[in-house]
């Protein structure tokens, strides 16, 4: 069974800040690694699909790294503004077709 | 508009009645999932289908059950061998296994009264 871990928890920032979380994952059998945004009231949005080792994504202020060697994912934030508060959650794709979540990072921007 | 549409919202069912949560997709997605979501946990795993009629268990599946007859669609039951059934519940589907994003619906609250 793939097991996905996320830290911290939460995280509490001021507006301006930027901030980084980890998601990290058993590096055999690996396939595909998820990045979400979940706002409250909200179904979860896909950010990032990464699948090889050294993958850079960006969107926007966003930006994510991933590991496979090594098993892990970095997710940042550059100049965190309150409409990021949101909770982000990593999953992990195994070969077996299942698409496994951690428990998330619950993110709070204060003005 | 495509999307991905779960009914009801909100849902009431008095303890061993089975009930079924229904999701639908006109993304023409051929994977398919269900989660459950409990207070300050993450989304677990109930079940999957890759393609129409197949379907595997997740970490979760026990006291559930579901079908694919239909790409477009994958109901889940709530039968009254859950033991603790009363959480929300997201289905989701994507193009391919793992490799595309995933795509979710708006979710269903269950209680069970």
């Amino acid at each position: 069974i793939l097991n996905v871990e996320q830290s911290p928890q939460s995280l509490h920032v001021q507006e301006g800040d930027s901030t980084n979380f980890t998601c990290s994952f058993p590096s055999s059998n690996f396939y595909a690694l998820h990045w979400y945004r979940w706002e409250t009231a909200k179904s979860p949005e896909a950010l990032f699909v990464m699948t090889l080792n050294g993958d850079e994504k960006k969107k926007g202020r966003i930006s994510a790294t991933l590991n496979t060697k090594e098993g892990y994912s970095y997710l940042y934030i550059k100049g965190s503004q309150p409409e990021d508060s949101a909770t982000y959650l990593c999953a992990g794709g195994g070969s077996q077709g299942n698409l496994i979540f951690g428990k998330g990072t619950k993110l709070s921007v204060k003005p | 508009d495509g999307g991905i549409t779960q009914s009801p919202k909100y849902l009431f069912r008095k303890e061993g009645q089975n009930v079924t949560l229904s999701c639908e997709q006109n993304l023409n997605h051929d994977a398919m999932y269900w989660y459950r979501q409990d207070p300050g946990q993450g989304l677990r795993l109930i079940y999957y289908s890759q393609i129409v009629n197949d379907f595997q268990k997740g970490d979760i599946a026990e006291g559930y059950s579901v079908s694919r007859e239909k790409k477009e669609s994958f109901p889940l039951t709530v039968t009254s061998a859950q033991k603790n059934p009363t959480a929300f519940y997201l289905c989701a589907s994507s193009i391919t296994r793992q490799g595309t994003e995933a795509f979710f619906g708006q979710g269903t609250r269950l209680t069970v009264v």
